[in-house]
């Protein structure tokens, strides 16, 4: 079946320590984003991709790192350095994306990340 | 920068009833995208509305866009308890989408 797929589920991180979180997609899209959701917060974009070997920056990239070197996969690394690392994290997905394209936008699954 | 502000926040109905949703945008709309979501889950894709006055079904949920493109209202009818989750509208800000905070759509027997 096409999709995302988000793994793991579920992470526990050690203050200090670096964890990744991986996205895979088999739609055959060239561009893919990272979203963080807190309560009552909405989403909002930590990367995106629109071509292999290129990324940049959303709303909230401070303390984030992102690798695209497949089309298919966008691992994104919660350092040390995100103050506030505790979240639920959402990959997705599309054609490329411009303003108008009415192009859809699809979400994996997600992945929880709590601090401990 | 666009904001997008939902209201309500936070909604309890009985099952059968109807219910409306808005979305209200601090620009003018290039698209507006309306997703579900359970809590805890991905965002699932209901609908995409680009042209003022438009409409779209699907099923029992209706979505408008305004003519001014600033607003969108999602309506459903008869709701079930599969209705039951998160609601988000999202605008198309070129690059990205940016959301607003969401409707918890609570439908009890």
């Amino acid at each position: 079946d096409g999709g995302i797929t988000q793994s793991p589920k579920y992470l526990f991180r050690k203050e200090g320590q670096n964890v990744t979180l991986s996205c895979e997609q088999n739609l055959n899209h060239d561009a893919m984003y990272w979203y963080r959701q807190d309560p009552g917060q909405g989403l909002r974009l930590i990367y995106y991709s629109q071509i292999v070997n290129d990324f940049q920056k959303g709303d909230i990239a401070e303390g984030y790192s992102v690798s695209r070197e497949k089309k298919e996969s966008f691992p994104l690394t919660v350092t040390s350095a995100q103050k506030n690392p505790t979240a639920f994290y959402l990959c997705a997905s599309s054609i490329v994306q411009r303003r108008g394209s009415g192009n859809t936008i699809y979400f994996g699954e997600g992945s929880w990340l709590t601090v401990v | 920068s666009q904001e997008l502000e939902q209201s309500p926040q936070s909604l309890i109905v009985q099952e059968g009833k109807n219910l409306t949703i808005n979305c209200t945008s601090s620009k003018t709309l290039y698209g507006l995208y309306w997703y579900k979501q359970k809590y805890g889950e991905g965002l699932i894709f209901l609908m995409m509305l680009q042209k003022g006055g438009e409409e779209k079904s699907h099923e029992k949920i209706t979505a408008k866009l305004d003519e001014k493109k600033q607003q969108s209202s999602l309506h459903i009818t008869a709701s079930q308890p599969s209705h039951a989750g998160i609601y988000l509208c999202g605008a198309d800000a070129g690059y990205k989408l940016i959301f607003g905070t969401g409707t918890r759509l609570q439908v009890f027997p």
